[in-house]
């Protein structure tokens, strides 16, 4: 079945500093793939999508590449700030219109 | 805000009682569901709702029992419930089921389970 595998965390970075948090994918067909952010306290937001091979997301200075060669869509940050500190879910929505979550990974920035 | 409020926020009950846990969406979705987050783990879906008629039961125990009386409400009822339904319960909305929609989620509601 179609499932999601994203690294695990917790990642701690400082300020400033280079982020990419892994993600691949099992699927049938041409699912659509997303990354979730979770703020402490907070439901899970929409960070970004892409919905065809070789599509890139972006939002807030975060982008994700879907790559269908590779079966990943990575998230990666060019420089991160203490405001990114939260919990980023790599997700899929393929056959059956479902949704599949990966585990999380836990990002930490210190100033 | 997302346009998704859940309550209460927090929920703490014995393995007797019965609570209920209430979603409300303000987005005109169709598309509502119930996600179980523990710790560690993917999130589970739970249960899928479109246009008030369940569309999904991933295998969950009759203790949760969801109701959706329209679109724009969803609740799950407790009862009987084991230490290890301890968690964050997660409700979303979409517009629809198509594949590519958003799901816009709720804060959650922390239970715990003595």
């Amino acid at each position: 079945g179609d499932s999601v595998t994203q690294m695990e965390g917790p990642v701690t970075l400082s300020e400033e500093a280079f982020l990419t948090i892994n993600c691949t994918y099992t699927a049938t067909g041409y699912p659509s793939l997303f990354w979730y952010v979770q703020y402490p306290g907070e439901g899970l937001q929409l960070l970004l999508k892409a919905t065809k091979a070789d599509d890139k997301g972006s939002n807030k200075g975060f982008e994700a590449t879907y790559r269908k060669e590779t079966t990943s869509f990575h998230l990666e940050k060019g420089s991160v700030q203490v405001s990114d500190s939260a919990v980023y879910f790599c997700a899929l929505s393929g056959t059956g219109n479902q949704f599949y979550f990966g585990t999380g990974t836990s990002l930490t920035v210190i100033p | 805000e997302t346009g998704v409020t859940q309550t209460p926020r927090h929920l703490v009950m014995g393995m007797t009682n019965k609570k209920s846990l209430k979603c409300e969406q303000h987005l005109g979705h169709n598309a509502m569901y119930w996600y179980k987050q523990s710790a560690k783990k993917p999130l589970e879906l739970m249960f899928v709702y479109n246009f008030k008629e369940q569309t999904e039961n991933n295998s969950v125990p009759s203790r949760f029992s969801p109701e959706c009386p329209n679109s724009s409400h969803l609740f799950l009822h407790l009862h009987t419930l084991q230490p290890e339904d301890s968690a964050l319960y997660l409700c979303a909305s979409s517009p629809s089921l198509v594949a590519k929609n958003i799901q816009y989620f709720g804060a959650g509601t922390r239970l715990s389970v003595l």
